[in-house]
């Protein structure tokens, strides 16, 4: 079965300073992989998804991630974060093993400083 | 087009007591997911149904149950309220075919506060 890491639950950075976000997951066999981004009373939604192909997957709001099958990871990175940016990040990844299909991360929650 | 939406906003009820959530998944998907968001415990697996007919179970107890209705929508049932059943409970929908590829569409969620 599929597991998902996600290091650090919360995570501040000054805005304009670069945004990482660290994700791992378990499995030898390269899964669906994603971010979603939950703002403040609000709930989940798509940010961006590796599915096959390139390996640097571009989102929304300037986010990109890269999927690397050496490290087993899909961290999530910004160049310069906004205000706006502030929200709790999740780290999603397939597993058809398990009964929900789609492995959630713990969340990391982003701050910025003005 | 619409969104999942789900109803209510927010639901205050007491220990021992009922709560009756719903959801509307977006048109043409029939596939509906209900995650339990508690604080500071991540995003929870609770059902999924698809089709009318519950097709997963996440490690609940069984006072938490639901049902899928012939338009898609979707009711979850939390029998027995407990304190620790306080979250947010977000619904989310698919198509079928996408439940592999993971991607979802969440509602903006329930809040249940028990008191």
């Amino acid at each position: 079965a599929q597991s998902v890491t996600q290091l650090g639950s919360h995570v501040s950075v000054s805005e304009g300073a670069l945004v990482l976000l660290r994700c791992n997951y378990s499995s030898s066999v390269p899964p669906y992989l994603f971010w979603y981004v939950q703002y403040p009373n609000q709930g989940l939604q798509l940010l961006l998804k590796y599915t096959t192909g390139a390996t640097l997957v571009k989102g929304i709001n300037g986010f990109e991630a890269e999927f690397k099958k050496s490290e087993t990871s899909f961290h999530l990175t910004k160049p310069s974060a906004h205000m706006s940016d502030a929200a709790e990040y999740f780290c999603a990844v397939t597993d058809y093993s398990s009964a929900s299909k789609i492995i959630f991360g713990s969340g990391t929650r982003l701050s910025i400083r003005p | 087009e619409a969104g999942v939406t789900q109803s209510p906003t927010h639901l205050i009820k007491t220990r021992g007591q009922q709560a009756t959530l719903r959801c509307s998944p977006i048109s043409g998907h029939t596939s509906v997911y209900w995650y339990q968001q508690a604080l500071g415990l991540g995003l929870q697996f609770l059902l999924w149904y698809d089709e009318g007919e519950e097709r997963n179970r996440g490690n609940f107890p069984p006072r938490f149950s639901g049902r899928q209705f012939p338009n898609y929508s979707s009711e979850l049932n939390v029998n027995a309220l407990e304190l620790e059943d306080s979250a947010l409970y977000l619904c989310a929908s698919s198509l079928l075919r996408q439940v592999n590829t993971g991607e979802l569409f969440f509602g903006e969620g329930s809040r249940l506060t028990v008191l």
